[in-house]
């Protein structure tokens, strides 16, 4: 199973966007729409912040938002506060296999 | 409030076993897939396995088929998994998750170091 294609790392200031992408074919990101975005801080488990490309799930703030466009999916940030700084991986179903797929991770750190 | 407790990590011997358990609650637990995921030290999210709500659907990344099994008890509300042959790559924290093909929520994880 591979892993779908994230940047290493990305950075930004507070209160600007940003964006982190998500690319992988048309058996997984492309030809479905089981894309979701997970947040996980040093030390914890992953937390859910999109599904199903662009739903959020209760609770998770609206400066989160996703979209895809072909085979990359994408995660933007808005507003970027300080707790947003933390690791960021995406996942989606595939045909090529039995399980989900992830991304290998980005790290975003806030400056 | 829906929780999901892991035990049974620890340090094993190459080729050794060790059997993971995920304590459900807050939830109904037969109806819903279930879900181990890994992430090694310093790495990414790996999917290892998944089990429907009834066990008909079983699967496996391949990196563990045949080494790894996957099991749940609906009536103790209890997700397991039974690592044999142990290898230094699967050293890692394994993470229960409640979901399909999204994970809306995961246990806290338990570290498995396999080493000699």
């Amino acid at each position: 199973q591979s892993a779908l294609t994230q940047p290493a790392s990305v950075s930004g200031s507070p209160g600007q966007s940003i964006t982190i992408s998500c690319t992988g074919t048309s058996s997984d990101v492309g030809g479905y729409n089981y894309v979701s975005w997970y947040q996980q801080h040093p030390g914890k488990a992953p937390k859910l912040m999109i599904y199903e490309v662009s739903n959020r799930p209760s609770g998770v703030s609206n400066r989160f938002s996703g979209s895809k466009s072909g085979n990359t999916a994408s995660l933007t940030i808005s507003g970027l506060q300080a707790e947003d700084e933390a690791d960021y991986y995406c996942s989606s179903y595939t045909s090529s296999s039995t399980l989900g797929v992830f991304g290998g991770g980005t790290k975003l750190t806030v400056l | 409030e829906v929780q999901l407790v892991e035990s049974g990590g620890g340090l094993v011997k190459p080729g050794g076993s060790l059997r993971l358990s995920c304590a459900a609650s807050g939830f109904t637990f037969s109806s819903y897939s279930m879900n181990w995921v890994r992430q090694a030290p310093g790495k990414g999210l790996e999917w290892v396995s998944s089990i429907s709500s009834s066990s008909s659907y079983i699967y496996y990344a391949d990196s563990v088929k045949g080494r790894f099994t996957i099991s749940r008890d609906n009536a103790k509300n209890s997700l397991y998994l039974q690592m044999n042959s142990l290898r230094a790559e699967d050293t890692a924290v394994y993470y229960c998750a409640r979901g399909e093909w999204e994970l809306p929520y995961w246990g806290q994880g338990t570290l498995v170091t396999v080493s000699s």
